[in-house]
């Protein structure tokens, strides 16, 4: 089983409309949680770092929920310009300071 | 203007012959790690470097060495590259000296080995 799953998608949503999608992750000794948005095999950027209080930043909102052990990403009003594969990060623990483990990536295709 | 920079971003090369891939931050940061992206897989750690002479194994360190003689700068090298060596490589950087920073990704290097 992968350290962190992520429904690949694709995701198709209309502009305008609502997505969510989770990712899960195994080790319940994960202290830090990311999402990374990356383009077309560019390089992935840092989209939001995600609180045990989640959080929200302008139309992105970040749940994390230790006891299922998943994290959330929530796109409300979707533009053409969220169109991208959408990554979870995820730091493995104290024991393990220097490590980082994505998921696989879910893709999100916007249409007009 | 900051960046994380490798070179080459492509090469292609043949099995067995020795390569270096570049990476240089000019942001000062501590920590510095490589990772490979294959279709399906993700990207997967193969080394990070907590500070200057302080490196660590990935999830995926085999087949690969890596050196950190200097804070900007964090070379991956193939000794002997194998085809299953083909893919995108990606440096990161980060600010702490832990991976759970914010990480700043290098533009990836595409390697194919025949």
């Amino acid at each position: 089983r992968k350290e962190v799953e992520q429904d690949p998608g694709p995701f198709n949503v209309p502009e305008g409309a609502t997505v969510a999608f989770n990712c899960t992750y195994s080790n319940s000794a994960s202290q830090s949680f990311f999402w990374y948005r990356q383009d077309c095999r560019k390089e992935p950027k840092l989209l939001m770092s995600v609180y045990s209080s989640g959080n929200e930043d302008g139309r992105f909102t970040a749940q994390l929920n230790r006891a299922s052990q998943y994290i959330s990403l929530l796109i409300r009003d979707s533009k053409l310009s969220d169109s991208a594969t959408y990554l979870c990060v995820v730091t493995p623990g104290a024991d393990s300071w220097g490590k980082l483990q994505f998921g696989a990536g879910t893709q999100v295709v916007v249409t007009p | 203007e900051a960046q994380v920079t490798q070179n080459p971003r492509y090469l292609i090369t043949v099995t067995g012959k020795k390569l270096t891939v570049t990476c240089s931050q000019n942001m000062n940061h501590e920590y510095m790690s490589w990772y490979r992206q294959d279709p399906g897989l993700g990207l997967r750690q193969i080394y990070y470097s907590m500070n200057v002479e302080v490196t660590d194994k990935g999830d995926v360190p085999e087949g690969y060495k890596v050196s950190r003689k200097e804070k900007r700068n964090f070379p991956l090298i193939l000794e002997s590259p194998s085809p299953n060596q083909t893919s995108l490589y990606f440096c990161a950087s980060s600010i702490g000296r832990q991976s759970s920073y914010e990480q700043y990704f290098g533009p990836g290097t595409r390697l194919t080995v025949t």
